[in-house]
């Protein structure tokens, strides 16, 4: 059990095109979700905090209009990054966290985004 | 961004041998730390956690221990094989109205035949 999943594994867009990256909790539901960016040979840096239901919780330096999260399920985060750009180019991974052991984060396979 | 951090980088051992990693946490209001094991091109995978009441646990081959003095945890991995091969992170629970985890920088393990 515990299992989530994130879609697209790759993808590859020109810069000023919008992606959007799916995360999904597949046998379990999850109020809230969390969004990592990772950079080559780097630590999961903490973007976003995604409740079901409600806004999100942005960490400092990351831009809201940018990377749009929404929580509209108890099975389903999305990220947006809006007119990406090659610094975009990153390893995004999203996290659940269970509803009975509440601590346990249940990690996504990660989603490997380059922008040309 | 803030950080845990990490004293070592990338930690090189002998198939068979016993690995050590550490690192360094911030917060001493922190109650819940995990390892997790990073396989290239994969999503972080649980280990072994701990809270802040206990200063070891421990797991089938893994090990942790927590030096709240210090601010500083380990992890010890019995037996070293190559299917270890990985990146370690720890990671750190922040509270703050709700809760949020906080990595460290990662250390390399490279297990030699």
């Amino acid at each position: 059990g515990a299992v989530v999943s994130q879609h697209p594994s790759r993808v590859i867009c020109k810069s000023g095109t919008s992606v959007k990256i799916e995360c999904r909790s597949l046998d379990f539901q999850a109020t809230t979700m969390f969004w990592y960016r990772q950079f080559p040979k780097q630590s999961l840096m903490l973007m976003a905090t995604s409740n079901e239901g409600s806004k999100a919780t942005y960490e400092q330096g990351v831009e809201k209009d940018k990377f749009l999260i929404n929580h509209a399920s108890l099975t389903l985060s999305t990220l947006t990054v809006t007119s990406a750009h090659p610094e975009d180019s990153s390893f995004y991974i999203c996290s659940a966290l269970g509803t009975r052991e509440q601590e346990t984060q249940y990690f996504g396979p990660g989603t490997r985004l380059l922008v040309l | 961004g803030e950080s845990v951090g990490l004293h070592l980088p990338t930690l090189s051992v002998q198939e068979g041998d016993n690995s050590i990693i550490n690192c360094a946490y911030s917060n001493s209001a922190s109650d819940y730390f995990i390892w997790y094991k990073q396989e290239s091109g994969k999503g972080p995978q649980f280990i072994i956690d701990i809270r802040s009441n206990m200063d070891k646990r421990q797991g089938q081959r893994v090990t942790v221990l927590l030096n709240k003095t210090v601010k500083h945890l380990s992890l010890q991995i019995a037996a070293t094989q190559p299917g270890d091969s990985a990146v370690y992170f720890c990671a750190e629970k922040r509270v703050s109205g709700t809760y949020k985890y906080i990595f460290g920088t990662g250390t390399r393990l490279k297990v030699l035949a």
